[in-house]
């Protein structure tokens, strides 16, 4: 299957600093790329709608000036954590649709975000 | 409302086959059902996905009724590596569409 990788793994961070996550498509192209956010115990929310070369779509309730997203190629889409407070800590996975195949989405393996 | 009822939890012998049922009774005609589990402190892993035939691959089958109101996810030989969160989600095939994740069903598989 199609390969979708995240980085870095795992942070930790002061609050108040911004933090940047990457999500690459690593054997195909993606015009499509979500970010998701799953809580300890809880099930994955989706957060945003990336497509390349546009603005972001945001689900209700997610603050677009805080969590920033740039999808510049139909390999790389970004989600910057601007202005970190500990209850933004969680696990953010993202997922990218193979083009000319929507059937399925393929996820990344996660980031993990501590802010202390 | 959510859009699919699954068990919370459910055991399985290694070794026996799993059976993890989801009732999606409000399920469009557009909607495939998707199927991805995830592993503990890891991305989902897309299992099958299926329109109204049953569907099989290497990893597993996915049976659905002929209503298209439920279906069931059947691991044939449940292996300790299989214990995961499985979610079964619907989905149309359309451009930009997103899996919406509900509560899954927690599968644990002893030896």
């Amino acid at each position: 299957g199609a390969v979708v990788s995240q980085h870095p793994s795992r942070v930790i961070c002061k609050s108040g600093t911004s933090v940047k996550i990457e999500c690459r498509s690593l054997d195909f192209q993606a015009t499509t790329m979500f970010w998701y956010r799953q809580f300890p115990k809880q099930s994955l929310m989706l957060m945003a709608t990336s497509n390349e070369g546009s603005k972001a779509t945001y689900e209700q309730g997610v603050e677009k000036d805080k969590f920033l997203i740039n999808h510049a190629s139909l390999t790389l889409s970004t989600l910057t954590v601007t202005s970190a407070h500990p209850e933004d800590s969680s696990f953010y996975i993202c997922s990218a649709t193979v083009i000319g195949a929507l059937e399925t989405q393929y996820f990344g393996p996660g980031t993990r975000l501590l802010v202390l | 409302d959510a859009k699919t009822t699954q068990p919370p939890s459910m055991d399985c012998a290694e070794g026996r086959a799993a059976n993890l049922p989801c009732n999606h009774s409000t399920i469009s005609g557009n909607e495939y059902v998707y199927w991805y589990r995830q592993i503990h402190s890891q991305g989902p892993q897309y299992i099958i996905h299926g329109l109204k035939n049953n569907e099989t691959n290497e990893m597993a089958s996915l049976i659905i009724t002929e209503d298209r109101k439920s279906s069931t996810l059947i691991l044939p030989h449940a292996t300790l590596r299989d214990t995961a969160v499985y979610y079964c989600i619907p989905r149309a095939n359309q451009a930009g569409t997103a899996l919406i994740f509900g509560k899954g069903t927690t599968l644990s598989v002893s030896s």
